[in-house]
């Protein structure tokens, strides 16, 4: 089955800095990779996501690439701030059968962001 | 628009009891995921339910099922509760179609003692 991994476990950074999450994937069918940010108490919020047709994605300070031929994709999260602080999760869908839910996600990343 | 609602959000069980636990999708979404989350295995999938019929299911013990209703709200039941089975337990909605996004509830903790 599909695996998911996630690098690194935790991640501090300086409020301004930049920080990068990289996830690898196992199963190339995968077509759908989707970022899930979650804070405390909280459920995971979809924060961006991207297409095996597209290299690259950008929303205001986050960024994802995808390498397809490398089976890796990454999060760039630019001029961090404080509330940045939380876990992130990476995930992938598998694109055969009959399911449209099924994602395999990450082992998840700690970001602190310092002030 | 409402979000993904979960019921209760906490709960705390005895061994050996069994939970139901409630989510009602966005309004429009009719693909429901439930997913487990623990501290040691973080997040796993356990099902999904579309049309009212179960599509795809995780690895787990058949103490784990669920089922979803006509107006796409899902409940998820486990049975013959253990210790292990303490956790954050999330679902989560999207449109039908692959590829599409897939939105979280604020999820149930379940807690077995």
């Amino acid at each position: 089955g599909e695996n998911v991994e996630q690098h690194p476990s935790t991640l501090s950074v300086q409020e301004g800095d930049s920080a990068v999450i990289k996830c690898t994937y196992s199963d190339s069918a995968s077509n759908y990779f989707p970022w899930y940010k979650q804070e405390l108490g909280k459920g995971p919020q979809l924060i961006i996501d991207i297409r095996s047709n597209v290299g690259e994605k950008k929303d205001q300070r986050i960024a994802v690439t995808l390498n397809k031929t490398a089976k890796h994709f990454s999060l760039h999260i630019t001029e961090t701030q404080p509330e940045d602080s939380a876990v992130y999760f990476c995930a992938a869908r598998f694109a055969g059968g009959t399911s449209y839910g099924k994602l395999t996600f990450g082992q998840g990343t700690i970001l602190t962001v310092h002030p | 628009k409402a979000g993904v609602t979960q019921t209760p959000r906490y709960l705390i069980k005895t061994r050996g009891q069994q939970v139901t636990l409630s989510c009602s999708p966005i309004s429009g979404h009719r693909s429901v995921s439930w997913y487990q989350q623990t501290p040691g295995q973080g997040l796993q999938f356990l099902f999904e339910y579309f049309s009212e019929t179960q599509r795809n299911k995780g690895n787990f013990p058949g103490r784990f099922s669920g089922r979803q209703f006509s107006n796409s709200r899902s409940e998820m039941n486990v049975s013959t509760l253990e210790l292990g089975d303490s956790a954050l337990y999330l679902c989560a909605s999207s449109l039908v179609g692959r590829g599409r996004e897939q939105y979280f509830g604020p999820g149930t903790r379940l807690t077995v003692t």
